[in-house]
């Protein structure tokens, strides 16, 4: 029973360029959210989603920043024209439909993205 | 606004003794909570979660809650150089989330 997956592990990608980082949940969770830390700060919530909706967005930037979870597919985080500022962890975890006040998040390994 | 607080370290016990990690929140709607480990350059782990008042023990580690003083702890008993990490305590907001305070760094010396 895998659990969730991120892709890829580190990414690079230089100033003005697209990031895309890839989380599928733990197969029969249908809750996924997305997390950012920068070095040596919190966890900040970025994006709840469920499938083919976005349930809370209020952490995600209104700039560069985009998210979906496609019926059929991984989550998909999407930043546009990165600057060196969006070089962090981001981290997806998930959780199943009896929801997060029982059983909590189960989390990824997290992407590592620096900018350039 | 919703807030946890936690001390953010770092707090450093000999090993064997215990480690007392604390956190307050501010929702009192709030009736779940859960503590995470993370390790440095690593994910966050699920070690410990609460639902009601008092203590919840497993092991080496127990969670206590208090709500009406809107407070969680976990308790580290006969604490190893291996739990060094930070620890991040989560409450659940009622929206089907958690909010994780910024978390306390221990460090066990050995």
């Amino acid at each position: 029973n895998a659990g969730v997956m991120q892709n890829p592990r580190h990414l690079v990608r230089r100033r003005g360029q697209e990031a895309r980082l890839r989380c599928s949940p733990v197969k029969g969770h249908s809750h996924v959210y997305w997390y950012r830390q920068l070095p040596e700060e919190g966890l900040k919530f970025m994006v709840y989603l469920q499938k083919e909706n976005i349930i809370d967005e209020s952490g995600m930037p209104k700039e560069r920043f985009s998210a979906e979870f496609p019926k059929e597919g991984p989550s998909i985080l999407r930043i546009q024209q990165v600057v060196r500022g969006d070089s962090a962890a981001y981290f997806c975890a998930s959780s199943p439909d009896r929801g997060v006040a029982n059983y909590g998040y189960t989390f990824g390994s997290g992407t590592r993205l620096t900018v350039v | 606004q919703k807030e946890v607080e936690q001390n953010s370290g770092p707090l450093s016990v000999p090993e064997g003794a215990i480690a007392s990690l604390n956190c307050t929140y501010s929702d009192r709607g709030s009736q779940s909570f859960f503590w995470y480990r993370q390790y440095s350059g690593k994910s966050p782990e699920l070690i410990r979660s609460i639902y009601s008042n008092g203590d919840k023990e497993d092991r080496r580690f127990t969670a206590q809650l208090n709500k009406a003083s809107q407070y969680v702890s976990l308790l580290i008993r006969d604490s190893q150089p291996s739990d060094s990490a930070t620890y991040l305590c989560a409450p659940e907001t009622g929206a089907n989330n958690l909010f994780f305070g910024t978390g306390t760094r221990l460090t066990v010396i050995p």
